[in-house]
C-alpha cells in the first residue's frame, strides 16, 4: 500500500512570497489533514477535510492560509504572503473513517524555510 | 491552552536501559491516546495505542501505562536500542468522526550504544 505523498519535500522562499505544497493520500482514506510542526514542537492541526468538505479550520490563519481537496483526493495548502514565523514542517495525513483504531498516516513533509 | 502535556523534552539512555516518556491531559472526553515515533526527515509513524478502558497495553519492548484518574499516560521502552533513538510524541482524541488529534510537544531520545 503507498503512503501519503508530499511535494515539494524541501522550499525556501523570501517573506512575503507566496507557497503551495500537495499532498496525495493513501487511496480510499476519506479524512485529510494539514499540520504545521515547527521545530521542537508537536503537530499543531491546521485544516481537516471529510471527502471535500472541511470539518475544522479553527486553526487556520485564514488571511494567509488557504487549503483545497478538490474531488476528494489530492490537496493543496497555499501561504501567501509568507511570513518568517511561517518556517515549519507542513504535514499531510490522511484516515479511512471507520478505521478501528483511528490512526493517521503521515506524510514525510515538506520543510518550508521563510527568509 | 495546551491540551496535552509532555516530558521530558528530551532523554539519554543506555543502550539496555528503560526509557520513560509521561504525558498528562486535561479533557476527560479524550478516549484514544496513541504514541507516535518520529526519525529526523520522516512523518510521525505509530507507535502504540490505548483506550482509557485498559490500564497497561503492551506491545514487545513498548509499554503504555495509563492513569484515568490522574489523567496521566506513559510510555514506556524497555531495554532501549540504539534504533530507538528518534522523537516521541503522545496524542489523544476523541474517537468520533472528527478524529481531531492533539499532540504533546515531543520527546527526542537518545539511546547511548
Amino acid at each position: 500500500e503507498a503512503g501519503v505523498a508530499q511535494s515539494p519535500r524541501y522550499k525556501i522562499i523570501e517573506k512575503r512570497q507566496s507557497v503551495a505544497f500537495w499532498c496525495n493520500p493513501i487511496s480510499g482514506h476519506a479524512t485529510l489533514y494539514w499540520y504545521q510542526q515547527i521545530l521542537g514542537q508537536g503537530p499543531k492541526l491546521l485544516i481537516q477535510f471529510q471527502n471535500n468538505g472541511v470539518v475544522d479550520d479553527s486553526q487556520l490563519p485564514k488571511d494567509r492560509f488557504s487549503a483545497e481537496r478538490l474531488k476528494g483526493v489530492d490537496s493543496t495548502l497555499k501561504i501567501q504572503p509568507a511570513k518568517l514565523e511561517d518556517s515549519a514542517v507542513y504535514l499531510c495525513a490522511s484516515s479511512s473513517k471507520g478505521q478501528a483504531n483511528n490512526e493517521q498516516f503521515f506524510g514525510p513533509g515538506t520543510r518550508l524555510t521563510v527568509l | 491552552q495546551q491540551q496535552v502535556k509532555q516530558s521530558p523534552q528530551s532523554l539519554i539512555v543506555q543502550k539496555g536501559g528503560i526509557s520513560i516518556i509521561n504525558c498528562a491531559y486535561e479533557n476527560t472526553a479524550f478516549d484514544y491516546f496513541p504514541w507516535y515515533q518520529q526519525f529526523p526527515g520522516k512523518g510521525p509513524a505509530l507507535l502504540i495505542a490505548i483506550r482509557p478502558d485498559v490500564s497497561e497495553k503492551k506491545e514487545g519492548r513498548f509499554t503504555i501505562s495509563f492513569n484515568k484518574s490522574a489523567k496521566q499516560f506513559s510510555l514506556h521502552i524497555m531495554d532501549s536500542q540504539p534504533g530507538d533513538s528518534a522523537t516521541y510524541f503522545c496524542a489523544a482524541s476523541v474517537e468520533d468522526n472528527f478524529n481531531k488529534f492533539y499532540f504533546g510537544s515531543g520527546t527526542k531520545l537518545n539511546v547511548k550504544p
